[in-house]
C-alpha cells in the first residue's frame, strides 16, 4: 500500500470548515483513497472513499487533486463532536489488493 | 445488522495467564481483520482472515499470539501467556467484497495485563 503522510494535529472552530490534508504521491492507478476517523474510545468508522473524482457524502466531501497525489477531507460545517483523529488510507479495493495499513492520522480539535 | 461485536469490552489478567478475545464479523462479511493499538505503536494490523483462511499474519507480535476463525461469524485472537505489554485495545473490523472496501470495526476489547 502507498504510505501517506498527514499533519499530526489541526484545530478548527465550531462551525468552520474543517480541512485535512493527506499526501500520497506514490499512489498508483488502481488505489482508492479511504478516509476514516477514530473517536476517542471508539472503534475507527468509515467516512468516505475515491478514486480520481470528487466525493460527496452526508459526512464530508473529499476533494483528490488531478494527479492524485495528494487529498483534503472536508468537513464543511464542524462540530464539537467531530473531535477525533483522522485516518488517510490508500489501498486497492478488493481482495488481496486491499490491506489496510493505518498511520498515526490527524487529531482535529474543534473548538467552542 | 447490529456491527461487529467484541468482547470482552474490557479484560483485566495478570502475566503469564490465558487470554481470549472474540469478534462476530457481519454477516455475509468475508474478510476479518484483528488490529492491536497502543500510544506508542498507533493502530497496527495483526492478521486477516478471507473466507475464514488466514492470509496474512505477518503482523503476529510472536508465537505467544494465535487467531482462529472456525466459521464466517466467529473469531478468536488468543495470548498465552500474557505480559504487560500486550496490554492495548483490540479491535475486530470486517468487510465484504460487495462493498467498495469500507471497513467496520467492532467497539474493541481494552486488555490490561498485570
Amino acid at each position: 500500500d502507498a504510505k501517506t503522510t498527514q499533519p499530526p494535529s489541526m484545530d478548527c472552530a465550531e462551525g468552520r470548515a474543517a480541512n485535512l490534508p493527506c499526501n500520497h504521491s506514490t499512489i498508483s492507478g488502481n488505489e482508492y483513497v479511504y478516509w476514516y476517523r477514530q473517536i476517542h474510545s471508539q472503534g475507527p468508522q468509515y467516512i468516505i472513499h475515491g478514486l480520481k473524482n470528487n466525493e460527496t457524502n452526508e459526512m464530508a466531501s473529499l476533494i483528490i487533486t488531478e494527479d492524485r497525489k495528494s487529498s483534503t477531507l472536508i468537513l464543511p460545517h464542524a462540530t464539537l463532536r467531530d473531535t477525533a483523529v483522522y485516518y488517510c488510507i490508500v489501498s486497492g479495493a478488493s481482495g488481496g489488493s486491499y490491506i489496510p495499513t493505518f498511520g498515526r492520522g490527524t487529531s482535529l480539535i474543534v473548538h467552542p | 445488522d447490529a456491527g461487529v461485536i467484541q468482547s470482552p469490552r474490557h479484560e483485566v489478567t495478570e502475566m503469564g495467564q490465558e487470554v481470549t478475545l472474540r469478534c462476530k464479523p457481519i454477516s455475509g462479511h468475508d474478510y476479518l481483520f484483528w488490529y492491536r493499538q497502543t500510544m506508542m505503536r498507533g493502530l497496527e494490523l495483526l492478521i486477516y482472515f478471507n473466507n475464514n483462511v488466514p492470509i496474512d499474519d505477518s503482523g503476529m507480535p510472536e508465537d505467544r499470539f494465535s487467531a482462529k476463525m472456525p466459521n464466517a461469524s466467529f473469531s478468536t485472537l488468543k495470548i498465552q501467556p500474557s505480559e504487560p505489554r500486550d496490554s492495548a485495545v483490540y479491535f475486530c473490523a470486517s468487510r465484504s467484497l460487495e462493498n467498495t472496501g469500507e471497513l467496520f470495526f467492532g467497539e474493541g476489547s481494552r486488555l490490561t495485563v498485570l
